[in-house]
């Protein structure tokens, strides 16, 4: 079963504008991972955030977490043409088994 | 850096032939590794992982095994292949929480 939900499915914006992709889950999580993937690639890690964090950035992106509401967002601002692609987030337990759970994804488009 | 390599990228298979994907790791040493599978449009179904040598956890009933001989090498098996078995396969691996990831294997069964 999948633990994250990412919403919308598919966004698609012009490039300079701001994209916001939401993720949800359900049960207690360690820390929460938003990846990207280019079509037909595999998957690259962009950010990590951890349980107790509330707002983390690297370079255009900003990724939220309200383990409240469980709930993250992600960012990207001043969106390019090459941001086009999927982007994941999953959801991470901890211990010697450590697993990520994958949600559906966000596949954007940015049109230039 | 942590690097996966796997292979072959593309593969047409007939149903009811064996199936070998293989993914080797560097850059790291003793990492958590795994066997995702991606159908069309979904996101990603966690099938295998394995936290050491010769130690491979399951998490969905299906016909395909993995395998863990050296700990930089991970292998995904099938005896048998099913319709159902179709889609893209994708090795990552861990060493600190955060997964890289290979780029992925195409299956298609005929």
């Amino acid at each position: 079963s999948q633990q994250g939900e990412e919403d919308p499915q598919a966004l698609s914006i012009q490039e300079g504008e701001n994209a916001t992709m939401n993720c949800s889950y359900k049960t207690s999580i360690n820390n929460l991972q938003w990846y990207r993937q280019n079509s037909g690639r595999g998957l690259v890690h962009l950010i990590l955030i951890r349980s107790n964090e509330r707002e983390k950035h690297s370079g255009r992106l900003r990724v939220t977490l309200d383990t409240s509401k469980k709930s993250s967002s992600l960012l990207i601002t001043a969106s390019r043409a090459a941001d086009t692609a999927s982007y994941f987030c999953a959801t991470g337990s901890g211990g010697s088994n450590y697993k990520l759970t994958f949600g559906k994804g966000t596949l954007l488009t940015v049109n230039p | 850096s942590q690097t996966i390599h796997q292979w072959p990228a593309t593969l047409v298979q007939p149903v009811g032939s064996p199936l070998s994907l293989e993914c080797t790791v560097e850059g790291t040493s003793n990492p958590n590794l795994y066997w995702y599978r991606q159908a069309a449009g979904r996101g990603l179904q966690l099938l295998f992982y394995s936290v050491g040598i010769g130690q491979i956890s399951s998490e969905v009933p299906q016909n395909l095994s993995a395998s863990r001989p050296q700990d930089r090498q991970f292998i995904l098996s099938s005896k048998k292949l099913l319709l159902s078995d179709s889609g893209f396969y994708l090795c990552a691996g861990t060493a600190t929480g955060e997964l890289f990831f290979g780029e992925g294997s195409r299956l298609t069964v005929l």
